[in-house]
């Protein structure tokens, strides 16, 4: 089956940029008509969704965090990237990499990573 | 202040009924996007249990089951188990915030 995996820095300097990468095994990350995408979960906060990247390399983000986000997908590598630029405090989180279904009226999100906590200080 | 809205905490003793509401709104729910859920027992990763408002993926019992209203969908669970206390989140797509959106999240505590 396949699994999801993230990886990368659990803390980040104020102001510097967090990089996450997120690595795909089981199966081909260029399989089938599936977005993948980042989700974070602050301390006692709520779920909420950063953006998501296709195999083309297209991709889309939350508008809410504003143009801090890059994302990226090595097919090669079979994983897929996260770049959130200008980080502050409240961007501590658990970071999350999920498949999203390509489904009418808006897909699900399956499987999951285990997630990986990132700190933001100094 | 999350887009759906969840009670923050369920229980229930085992072997009874629980219902976990998520309160969406014209542009999620309302505007006929669908609604999933999601548990996530302790120390593990999120897992689906509801897609598309009412069907279940393989493997995950017929105690679980996903209704949809207007702007509101529920998450019911019969037959309640110790193995089902974790927390659920049900997750929609906003039109307004061009964002798929979660609730808070609901933590159940089977008594």
């Amino acid at each position: 089956q396949v699994q999801l995996q993230e990886s990368g820095p659990g803390l980040v300097e104020p102001s510097q940029s967090l990089s996450l990468i997120c690595t795909v095994s089981g199966d081909s990350i260029n399989t089938g008509s599936y977005y993948w995408s980042w989700v974070r979960r602050p301390a006692g906060k709520g779920l909420e969704w950063i953006g998501r990247v296709y195999t083309s390399g297209s991709s889309s983000h939350n508008p809410a965090l504003k143009n801090r986000v890059t994302m990226s997908i090595d097919t090669s590598k079979n994983q897929f990237s996260l770049k959130l630029s200008s980080v502050t405090a409240t961007d501590t989180a658990v970071y999350y990499c999920a498949r999203q279904e390509n489904y009418p009226g808006g897909g699900w999100f399956d499987p999951w990573g285990q997630g990986t906590l990132v700190t933001v200080s100094s | 202040q999350s887009v759906l809205t969840q009670p923050p905490s369920v229980s229930g003793a085992p072997g009874q009924r629980v219902t976990i509401s998520c309160t969406g709104s014209s542009s999620n729910i309302g505007a006929d996007y669908n609604v999933h859920w999601y548990q996530q027992l302790p120390g593990t990763a999120l897992k689906l249990l509801i897609y598309a408002n009412n069907n279940r993926p393989s493997g995950v019992p017929d105690r679980f089951s996903g209704f949809k209203s207007v702007t509101s969908a529920s998450l019911v669970i019969t037959g309640l188990q110790a193995e089902d206390e974790a927390d659920y989140y049900c997750q929609s797509y906003d039109s307004r915030l061009s964002a798929w959106v979660f609730g808070g999240g609901t933590k159940l505590t089977v008594l």
